[in-house]
């Protein structure tokens, strides 16, 4: 719909589980986001790469390791998580052209539950 | 603290009435804003998007209407549909730009046929 496509859709995992989200962006972009999206809260940056190179970590806890192998791929790998970071997990791409007015688009997100 | 925020988090309305979705913003230095929806299951979908220097950008059914003199922001969608049933979040640049979106809550929009 977007051109930003996440898999999987729905994911549940143990805590003690390693699994991997994937983002792929067929836009041409050269940024890509990572956001979490928990009920009743905003949504919250997680990690940033600009042309492949990561530009922002917003505190995001070890149990979260982000890869960006080239522009258009994205991934968030996962260990150990903990229930509390059972949420809807949202890639979103942008084209960086020396203005802030670029939109993201997003993917339609990973449902995660932990168990 | 969150500086985007939204005056209704739920707002109803009749199909085919007018719709006003409003927000607040508290960082005067944010040059970018963006209405996003988001259905059910669905990932945020890019409705509209304003400059700081306009005050005021129509789409298809869609205005959105800037005010920077109370940092705030609405959307308006005229003849509202079911389909236009969802959450809105509004979010604001506030990093200039390094891009640094920062969104609000959301309001969940329902229009009753």
């Amino acid at each position: 719909e977007t051109g930003v496509t996440q898999t999987p859709r729905h994911l549940v995992m143990g805590m003690t589980n390693k699994k991997s989200l994937k983002c792929e962006q067929h836009l041409g972009h050269n940024a890509m986001y990572w956001y979490k999206q928990s009920a009743k809260k905003p949504l919250e940056l997680m990690f940033v790469y600009n042309f492949k190179e990561q530009t922002e970590n917003n505190s995001v806890p070890s149990r979260f390791s982000p890869e960006c192998p080239n522009s258009s791929h994205l991934f968030l790998h996962l260990h150990t998580l903990q229930p509390e970071d059972s949420a809807l997990y949202l890639c979103a791409s942008r084209t960086i052209a020396g203005r802030s007015t670029d939109t993201q688009y997003f993917g339609p997100g990973t449902r995660l539950t932990v168990l | 603290g969150e500086s985007v925020g939204l005056h209704l988090p739920t707002l109803s309305v009749q199909e085919g009435d007018n719709s006003i979705i409003n927000c607040a913003y508290s960082n005067s230095a944010s040059d970018y804003f963006i209405w996003y929806k988001q259905e059910s299951g669905k990932g945020p979908q890019f409705i509209i998007d304003i400059r700081s220097n306009m005050d005021k950008r129509q789409g298809q059914r869609v205005t959105v209407l800037l005010n920077k003199t109370v940092k705030h922001l609405s959307l308006q969608i005229a003849a509202t549909q079911p389909g236009d049933s969802a959450v809105y979040f509004c979010a604001e640049n506030s990093g200039g730009s390094n891009y640094k979106l920062t969104f609000g809550k959301g309001t969940l929009l329902t229009v009753n046929p």
